[in-house]
């Protein structure tokens, strides 16, 4: 089955950087997407295609892929930043994509 | 702006069926794919099914965990997706999210990604 594995949690302090890591042997043939989602809220997209930042999200979220390993980095993490990251890949067209199991990011 | 709104959830007795409703603005719909996902009490997001628009076939894909017991409709012309949930079981409580799906093609393959998602709406059931 295909599976995607993130460190269940990360902590950093204010204004370090985070990296919250996904693994997957799948990933070097396919896009990585990366959602976070703060308590009780639904998920919101912050990088799409590995390394794409939507409108709006801020600069310090950067994203990576490089061969079985996927790295979203948050520089200069910020209190407001504390959330579940979920990374997210496609499959094929009749599965449409798998999570991984979730990272909670501290920052304190 | 963007929104989708989940509407239709409850408490509810294992086996029994449930419809949810997520109703979309701010796009039109019918432009894209739409898709469900759930979340256990203190687990991670799993897909459960999606949607795609009418010139990609208009045709439901689900997750193997709910295959045969779940629906996905939808009704463009009222911008509203459709999550027809039968034979309930106490594993299928949780929150459920309506999401758009922005869509790609690599190698003449669709692939679906999600770009917006609604506040979701609870689904309890009761064995």
């Amino acid at each position: 089955s295909y599976e995607l594995t993130q460190p269940p949690s990360v902590s950093v302090s204010p204004g370090q950087t985070a990296r919250i890591t996904c693994s997957g042997d799948a990933l070097p043939k396919k896009y990585t997407y990366w959602y976070q989602q703060k308590s009780g809220q639904a998920p919101v997209l912050v990088i799409y295609e590995d390394n794409k930042r939507p409108s709006g999200i801020p600069e310090r979220f950067t994203g990576s892929n490089s061969g079985t390993m996927a790295t979203l980095t948050i520089s200069g993490a910020q209190v407001e930043d504390e959330a579940d990251y979920y990374c997210y890949s496609t499959v094929n067209e009749t599965t449409q994509g798998v999570f991984g199991g979730g990272t909670k990011l501290t920052v304190l | 702006e963007v929104q989708l709104v989940e509407s239709g959830g409850g408490f509810i007795q294992a086996g029994r069926s449930l419809r949810l409703s997520c109703t979309t603005f701010g796009f039109t719909s019918g432009d894209f794919a739409l898709s469900w996902f759930r979340q256990a009490p203190g687990k991670g997001l799993e897909w459960v099914g999606f949607i795609r628009n009418k010139p990609y076939g208009g045709t439901p894909e689900y997750a193997a965990s709910v295959k045969g017991r779940f629906s996905i409709s939808r009704d463009d012309s009222k911008s509203v997706a459709y999550l027809v949930m039968n034979s309930l079981k106490s594993e299928d409580t949780g929150v459920y999210y309506c999401a758009r799906d922005r869509v790609f093609m690599v190698r003449g393959v669709d692939y679906y990604y999600m770009d917006a998602w609604g506040k979701g709406t609870t689904v309890t059931v009761s064995s």
